[in-house]
């Protein structure tokens, strides 16, 4: 079993709806998580860290099931910008360990 | 701020040839990682450092990859003889010891072996 999954999608979406993805993760003993976003040739950059009691960043709600061992991004109102590859991130432990990374969820929003 | 910075952005090569990939982390930060990213794959991680700790060589898929950190500031990831296979994006990371231990990624070096 890979240690992080994605559904690679691609995800057409009308401008103005709700997307969510999900991620599962196989080390139970991942410490951190977070939502990475990587635009088309572009490097990845951090879009929100997931926390145990769940998170919201404006447009965005990260939510957390360590039970379950999974991820999941809430994306509300899509705008056309919000196209890009979503990847799933997480930690085993803490302290500056590399991050593993899903492989990506491909995300087109439709005018 | 100034972010990761990596050298050349683009590198064409022949095969057999060897490579010098160059990482600027952002001032500061005490971790650099080393990730590749083949098309449309994930993120595959080579090899990281921590400060002054011998670095985390697991990722490197061969002998013919090395990496080294000079003053705990810039890296280089070195290819020797290089294959196809080993077309990619090259992407350096590097993270400081506070927070939640984000990575800020630069770039990237795209290679491509002929």
């Amino acid at each position: 079993r890979k240690e992080v999954e994605q559904d690679p999608g691609p995800f057409n979406v009308p401008e103005g709806a709700t997307v969510a993805f999900n991620c599962t993760y196989s080390n139970s003993a991942s410490q951190s998580f977070f939502w990475y976003r990587q635009d088309c040739r572009k490097e990845p950059k951090l879009l929100m860290s997931v926390y145990s009691s769940g998170n919201e960043d404006g447009r965005f709600t990260a939510q957390l099931n360590r039970a379950s061992q999974y991820i999941s991004l809430l994306i509300r109102d899509s705008k056309l910008s919000d196209s890009a590859t979503y990847l799933c991130v997480v930690k085993s432990f803490n302290g500056n360990t590399p991050l593993v990374f899903g492989k990506g969820t491909r995300l087109s929003v439709i005018a | 701020g100034a972010g990761v910075s990596q050298s050349p952005s683009n590198k064409v090569t022949e095969k057999g040839k060897d490579v010098e990939l160059r990482c600027d982390p952002i001032s500061g930060h005490t971790a650099l990682y080393w990730y590749r990213q083949s098309l449309g794959q994930g993120l595959e991680f080579l090899i990281y450092f921590q400060g002054n700790s011998a670095p985390d060589k697991s990722g490197l898929p061969s002998d013919r990859f090395s990496a080294e950190r000079t003053g705990g500031s810039v890296s280089t990831l070195t290819i020797q003889r290089t294959q196809q296979e080993d077309s990619a994006v090259y992407l350096c990371a590097s993270s400081s010891r506070t927070g939640l231990y984000e990575q800020y990624f630069g770039p990237g070096t795209r290679l491509t072996v002929t």
